[in-house]
């Protein structure tokens, strides 16, 4: 299956900051998609990143907030804006069309988030 | 609305017992349904994908689907210490590449 890099791997931010976490495959994939997975929780989609047009956002999750691009098909940013200790998370980035299964989502190694 | 439920455990069993992980699902119409490893701090991992009713062995895991109970599990033999993680199930519909993940069980192999 293809290689997927996050960065950065994790980050301590200040409340009412930005920061943009970049998704990397090593081979063309036909979707992508960002994911927040909190302690002990499992995994909540926030959008599917839309090759060159604007992504697609889950309910309870806004462009303003968590606006994404997606310029090419192995290349993705997630912002997460105006944080809050709230948004302190693991965000993931998924890819599908990367290995085995026509369907079959597979993850980067996440972005550890703390907000203070 | 789709639902995927699992028993959040933990789920403890002796090294080299065989580690049942069960998985219900709502939607009558889901196709696919995946098994992710999860360890602590870490991304999921697939294990692996079953699509027809049945048995599918891959080395040490066996997934089991029986779609008219609307029910998959996951069987680890020979469980391993090192198989002490959280195990997701991910379930879903014809023509979608977005799955239902259920919370996870977590499993703790103890030698």
């Amino acid at each position: 299956s293809a290689v997927i890099s996050q960065k950065p791997s994790r980050d301590i931010c200040q409340r009412g900051t930005s920061l943009t976490i970049q998704c990397q495959v090593d081979s063309q994939v036909t979707m992508m998609f960002w994911y927040r997975q909190q302690p002990g929780q499992s995994l909540t989609l926030i959008a599917t990143a839309n090759q060159g047009s604007e992504a697609t956002y889950e309910s309870g999750f806004v462009i303003d907030k968590f606006p994404i691009s997606r310029p090419n098909l192995t290349f993705s940013t997630l912002t997460v804006s105006n944080m809050s200790p709230e948004d302190s998370s693991i965000y993931l980035c998924s890819v599908v069309g990367a290995g085995e299964g026509a369907d079959t989502q597979y993850f980067g190694p996440g972005t550890r988030l703390t907000v203070l | 609305q789709k639902e995927v439920e699992q028993n959040s455990g933990p789920l403890s069993v002796p090294e080299g017992a065989i580690a049942s992980l069960n998985c219900t699902y709502s939607d009558r119409g889901s196709q696919s349904f995946f098994w992710y490893r999860q360890y602590s701090g870490k991304s999921p991992e697939l294990i692996m994908s079953i699509y027809s009713n049945g048995d599918k062995e891959d080395g040490r895991f066996t997934a089991q689907l029986n779609k008219a109970s609307q029910y998959v599990s996951l069987l680890i033999r020979d469980s391993q210490p090192s198989d002490s993680a959280t195990y997701l199930c991910a379930v879903s519909s014809g023509g979608s590449y977005i799955p239902t993940f259920g919370r996870g069980t977590s499993l703790i192999v103890h030698p």
